[in-house]
């Protein structure tokens, strides 16, 4: 079935820094969605992209879907203490949602 | 987006006894879904909650291990049944909305001891 490969696996910043992660597939995608789990909670959904090309922002968050349709990347901006949390990359296959193994991201303040 | 709540938040059970997992959504929605999410882990679909009908399991899940019901467009459980420590995850309903997006509820944390 289709795989997500997600990268980095986790990254510990400075408070203030910028983040990137992204996500590739060996398989084209339509839409790709990305998700924040806080510890103790479900996943949110923070952008959901659903055209070649597009580039999406929610905030200091910023969120590319790749001209190929087999990747997309997640940036934030100025990263805060709330920002920590597992960061999901997502996408549909059928009815389903294929997810990567995501990114966990620690915050020095 | 949606309104999900899950029921028991989270519950530690001892091994070879059952738990009923609830979620209700604020509205009627075609599509909701089963994850399992292990320590430390991705999330797993479990199956496909169809209201009317058996649900979609998918491989490496059974109905037996994980009955769902469907009764409503608002409303689904999840069994986890006879369970063993291997059961310990976190369990999550979800919905599917417009345009494949899914929004979670906020999980059942489950401990088997």
């Amino acid at each position: 079935g289709q795989q997500l490969n997600q990268s980095p696996q986790s990254m510990f910043i400075q408070e203030g820094e910028d983040v990137s992660m992204n996500c590739t597939s060996s398989s084209i995608f339509n839409t790709w969605l990305w998700y924040k789990q806080d510890p103790g909670e479900g996943p949110v959904l923070l952008i959901a992209l659903y055209k070649a090309g597009e580039l999406t922002s929610n905030g200091r968050l910023t969120a590319q879907f790749g001209i190929t349709r087999k990747d997309s990347f997640l940036n934030i901006s100025a990263s805060i203490p709330s920002d920590v949390g597992i960061y999901f990359c997502a996408g549909p296959s059928g009815n389903k949602l294929v997810f990567g193994a995501g990114t966990i991201l620690r915050v020095k303040s | 987006s949606a309104v999900i709540s899950q029921k028991p938040s989270r519950d530690i059970c001892q091994r070879g006894t059952s738990l009923t997992i609830q979620c209700q959504v604020d509205s009627q929605v075609t599509m909701m879904f089963w994850y399992r999410q292990q320590p430390g882990q991705s999330l797993t679909l479990i199956a496909t909650a169809n209201q009317g009908s058996e649900a979609t399991y998918e491989s490496g899940f059974v109905i037996d291990k994980f009955p769902i019901s469907r009764p409503n467009l608002t409303f689904s459980t999840l069994t986890v049944s006879n369970m063993s420590p291997e059961d310990s995850s976190i369990y999550l309903c979800s919905v599917r909305r417009a345009q494949e997006t899914q929004y979670f509820g906020p999980g059942t944390r489950l401990l088997v001891l």
